[in-house]
């Protein structure tokens, strides 16, 4: 069964620091995807970033980067220089479908509540 | 382009009432997915509709229903409330819901049942 693990359940850090956020999942299929999404306190879910099986190529995105290694089964998330604007929740999601034309459902992890303090 | 909108934002309720939430996609999406968030169970997908019908469905009770209309709006409706329902409903919104498509979210609907 698709399974998402975030291990860490809250980090705090002081504000200009470097985090990672784990996340490891498991699944069957060959073929599927790998999301970050961001809620902050306000609640809507922000998506960050959608990775596929086959690519494993790491993703910079201005602060943000992905690690994905499928050997290890994990899409790590790290923060540059964290600012206090970073403070959320963050979750790591994997799509679950049957085949690729039918409709998919996330599997979210339990997230990770990171502080940033100033 | 305004991105999905859910209403209302947030709801009170008694045991036992019933209920029904709204959501309206981004334009042009044409899938919505609902998921329920609760601080013990975390994030569980509830269905999934996609040009009026309902393609993927949640381990959740019958009480939880929902439909969508041709304009691709939808509404989640829970009947027969129980404490437990208390939760913030989350819709997403994607082009046709394949594997390739992302969900974007809504602000979600906190409902507090009493």
């Amino acid at each position: 069964a698709q399974k998402v693990t975030q291990a860490q359940t809250e980090i705090s850090v002081v504000e200009k620091e470097d985090v990672t956020l784990d996340c490891v999942y498991e699944t069957r299929d060959t073929t599927y995807y790998l999301f970050w999404y961001k809620q902050p306190p306000s609640g809507e879910l922000v998506f960050l970033i959608r990775r596929n099986s086959f690519d494993e190529q790491n993703e910079i995105s201005g602060r943000y980067s992905w690690n994905f290694q499928k050997s290890t089964s994990s899409f790590n998330f790290t923060i540059t220089a964290s600012q206090v604007v970073d403070s959320a929740v963050y979750f790591c999601a994997l799509s679950e479908a049957h085949d690729m034309d039918s409709s998919y459902k996330l599997i979210f992890g339990s997230g990770t509540r990171l502080l940033v303090r100033p | 382009k305004a991105g999905v909108t859910q209403t209302p934002r947030y709801l009170i309720k008694t045991r036992g009432q019933q209920v029904t939430l709204s959501c309206s996609p981004i334009s042009g999406h044409r899938s919505v997915s609902w998921y329920q968030q609760t601080p013990g169970q975390g994030l569980q997908f509830l269905f999934e509709y996609f040009s009026e019908t309902q393609r993927n469905k949640g381990n959740f009770p019958g009480r939880f229903s929902g439909r969508q209309f041709s304009n691709s709006r939808s509404e989640m409706n829970v009947s027969t409330l129980e404490l437990g329902d208390s939760a913030l409903y989350l819709c997403a919104s994607s082009l046709r819901g394949g594997h390739t498509d992302t969900q974007y979210f809504g602000p979600g609907t906190r409902l507090t049942v009493l």
